[in-house]
């Protein structure tokens, strides 16, 4: 059975400064990892996601890393801003079901 | 742009009592997905469906139903409801096996008292 964990479960930085976050799974065979947002009383977000074959993917000031050897991926966000306040969730696919980390909420101080 | 709708929003339950919740997309995704999120923790896969007519059951499907008539819906039906099943329930869909365009609903926030 697949298990997700993501370190740290809360975080709290002042605006600018960069963000950091963890995931890890224990059966690297997987099709492919997502990282979601879920913003209080809302749905989840897609905003990453990286196929087993890649090592990174970009979106903006978002870079999330795939290291599936090791059963680990890193989603980070420069120059984070209050708007960046939310819980991120890190999300691997593997038997065509995604299993979920139980996220890390992060907190933005302007 | 609809996506995935979710209704209702909002509900409480006494229990022993039953309900539906709705779930509809308009992306024409074959595949669709229900879960619940209890506080603190990740989402947990109850039942998902990988075209009309089709049905599994995920890693948590005891005291729930679901069908697929159609491509666009996916109820979830409560029966005999209980104070365990007391979490918020998120529809998702997507068009791929492996999870492309995954897009989730706003979600269903359930008390059972």
């Amino acid at each position: 059975k697949q298990e997700v964990t993501q370190i740290p479960a809360a975080l709290s930085v002042p605006e600018g400064e960069n963000l950091v976050l963890n995931c890890s799974f224990t059966d690297s065979a997987i099709y492919n990892l997502q990282w979601f947002r879920q913003d209080p009383g809302k749905g989840l977000t897609s905003l990453l996601l990286i196929q087993s074959s890649q090592r990174e993917q970009t979106s903006g000031r978002l870079n999330a890393s795939l290291d599936k050897s090791s059963g680990r991926s890193t989603l980070y966000i420069a120059a984070s801003q209050p708007g960046d306040s939310a819980t991120y969730l890190c999300a691997v696919m593997s038997d065509y079901k995604l299993s979920f980390g139980a996220g890390t909420t992060v907190t933005v101080r302007a | 742009n609809a996506g995935v709708t979710q209704t209702p929003k909002f509900r409480i339950l006494k229990i022993g009592q039953s309900m539906t919740l709705q779930c509809t997309q308009d992306m024409n995704h074959n595949y669709m997905y229900w879960y619940r999120q209890d506080p603190g923790m990740g989402l947990k896969l109850i039942y998902y469906s990988v075209g009309a007519g089709i049905t599994d059951k995920g890693e948590v499907p005891n005291g729930y139903n679901v069908s697929r008539s159609t491509t666009e819906d996916f109820p979830l039906r409560l029966e005999l409801a209980a104070p365990s099943q007391t979490s918020v329930y998120f529809c998702a869909s997507s068009y791929s096996k492996t999870g492309g365009g995954y897009t989730f609903g706003s979600g269903t926030r359930l008390t059972v008292v």
